[in-house]
């Protein structure tokens, strides 16, 4: 039981947005900066979004990130058969001595 | 670039010690802007904080694996270990050793991730 929770699957066609949500509660999304991080099969995963809505360099602004209270969305739009992958998010929890926690993951499947 | 390499056994005996090694190119493992982690995915299934390693030494655990698990640094060779005693096969997983950094205001969890090793605990 992750926790932070999230939808295990959602799915979209080609150019349509898609969003994937992420929920917790007080000592860590409702206090702390939310992550997101993009896993290709077999693959390591590889950070999307930081401090909430943040985009590193080389990410497509395709990706968007946002958040309120205890809960945050990651946002894609114009979506391409490229971006069928797992989603997890994740953020510090202040309750866990400086542990970081994750969502369960959602599976993106592009129709 | 920065890179990192997760090495050690890929088949670990129940009851004994899980150990890797996570050799670092292209960052310092001394600089006071980045903090060292393990992290583990068991097969078809999402991601597992285990723990992280600051530039002093500092230790922070996942509670749920505290009692088991040690993660170390080594200066010299610029790399950083993790210790998991008594295994069972719940650990078989891959295990990813990464970087986290301090930006400004942010506390990045991991910006870049080794391809990670897979660990299956069987006798």
């Amino acid at each position: 039981q992750s926790v932070l929770t999230q939808p295990p699957s959602v799915s979209g066609t080609p150019g349509q947005r898609v969003t994937i949500s992420c929920s917790g509660s007080n000592s860590n999304i409702g206090t702390n900066y939310v992550y997101w991080y993009q896993q290709l099969p077999r693959t390591a995963p590889k950070l999307l979004i930081y401090g909430d809505n943040q985009r590193p360099s080389g990410v497509p602004d395709r990706f968007s990130g946002s958040k309120s209270g205890t809960s945050a969305s990651l946002a894609i739009s114009g979506l391409r058969s490229e971006d069928e992958a797992d989603y997890y998010c994740a953020a510090w929890d202040d309750n866990l001595s400086g542990v970081v926690v994750f969502g369960g993951g959602t599976k993106l499947t592009v129709l | 670039q920065v890179q990192l390499q997760e090495s050690g056994p890929g088949l670990v005996k129940p009851s004994q010690t899980l150990s890797l090694t996570c050799n670092v190119s292209g960052a310092s493992i001394s600089s006071g802007a980045y903090f060292w982690s393990w992290i583990r995915q068991h097969p078809g299934k999402g991601l597992e904080w285990i723990g992280y390693i600051n530039h002093r030494g500092g230790t922070y655990y996942n509670p749920s694996l505290k009692s088991r698990v040690s993660i170390s640094v080594d200066t010299s060779k610029n790399l950083f270990s993790l210790k998991l005693t008594s295994v069972t096969a719940a650990d078989t997983a891959v295990y990813y050793c990464a970087r986290g950094a301090r930006d400004g205001t942010y506390y990045v969890p991991v910006d870049y991730w080794g391809q990670g090793t897979l660990v299956t605990v069987s006798s």
